[in-house]
């Protein structure tokens, strides 16, 4: 089946240290995106890519980071740097041009850092 | 930012009933889609509207864009246990590299 996986689905991590969300698409989708989500707030985009090598920041990139060196694939690094990492984060992907398609989302890695 | 707005923030209703939820915006877009989330999943695509359309249908889904007011209305008909979900708007803005999402709305079918 094609979709997108989201891993691990639970992750702990202690303050200072960084950490890398896997999501890898198999629908053969130009873009990829990452957002957050935190208890009774919207989704806030992070970072997006429409196509491989090339990606742009979203309203809170700071204190993130990612790569898209594989058209499959578009891993996040919440680093030390971000002050409130606490949250659940969702990757998605869309056939087409960037925001003008329905978006496929994973089922999200809940990351809890103490 | 977020953009999208959504009224009510929960709805509970009984089964069989119908429910509606609003959204509210506030800038130029492209489109406009509704999306469901299951507690603790990802988000599933349930229809896109364009700024051009007025009305959709999808199953026992209907959704309404007035782009003169910058809303929109999504109406789950004859409602069953199962869509119990949280349900949010998203908009693609005109010349903005971004959707935003709304919060969302609660809602809860009871059997």
């Amino acid at each position: 089946d094609g979709g997108i996986t989201q891993s691990p689905k639970y992750l702990f991590r202690k303050e200072g240290q960084n950490v890398t969300l896997s999501c890898e698409q198999n629908l053969n989708h130009d873009a990829m995106y990452w957002y957050r989500q935190d208890p009774g707030q919207g989704l806030r985009l992070i970072y997006y890519s429409q196509i491989v090598n090339d990606f742009q920041k979203g309203d809170i990139a700071e204190g993130y980071s990612v790569s898209r060196e594989k058209k499959e694939s578009f891993p996040l690094t919440v680093t030390s740097a971000q002050k409130n990492p606490t949250a659940f984060y969702l990757c998605a992907s869309s056939p087409g041009t960037v925001f003008n398609s329905p978006l496929h989302f994973g089922n999200g890695t809940r990351l809890t850092v103490t | 930012s977020q953009q999208g707005e959504e009224d009510p923030q929960a709805l509970s209703i009984q089964e069989g009933e119908n429910a509606t939820m609003n959204c509210s915006y506030k800038t130029s877009i492209n489109n406009l889609q509704w999306y469901r989330q299951n507690s603790g999943r990802g988000l599933v695509h349930l229809i896109l509207i364009r700024s051009n359309e007025r009305e959709k249908h999808s199953g026992r889904l209907r959704v309404t864009l007035d782009t003169s007011k910058k809303s929109s209305s999504l109406l789950i008909t004859a409602s069953r246990a199962a869509d119990t979900a949280s349900y949010f708007c998203a908009t693609a803005d005109v010349g903005n590299n971004d959707m935003r999402f709304g919060a969302g709305t609660r809602l809860t079918v009871k059997p």
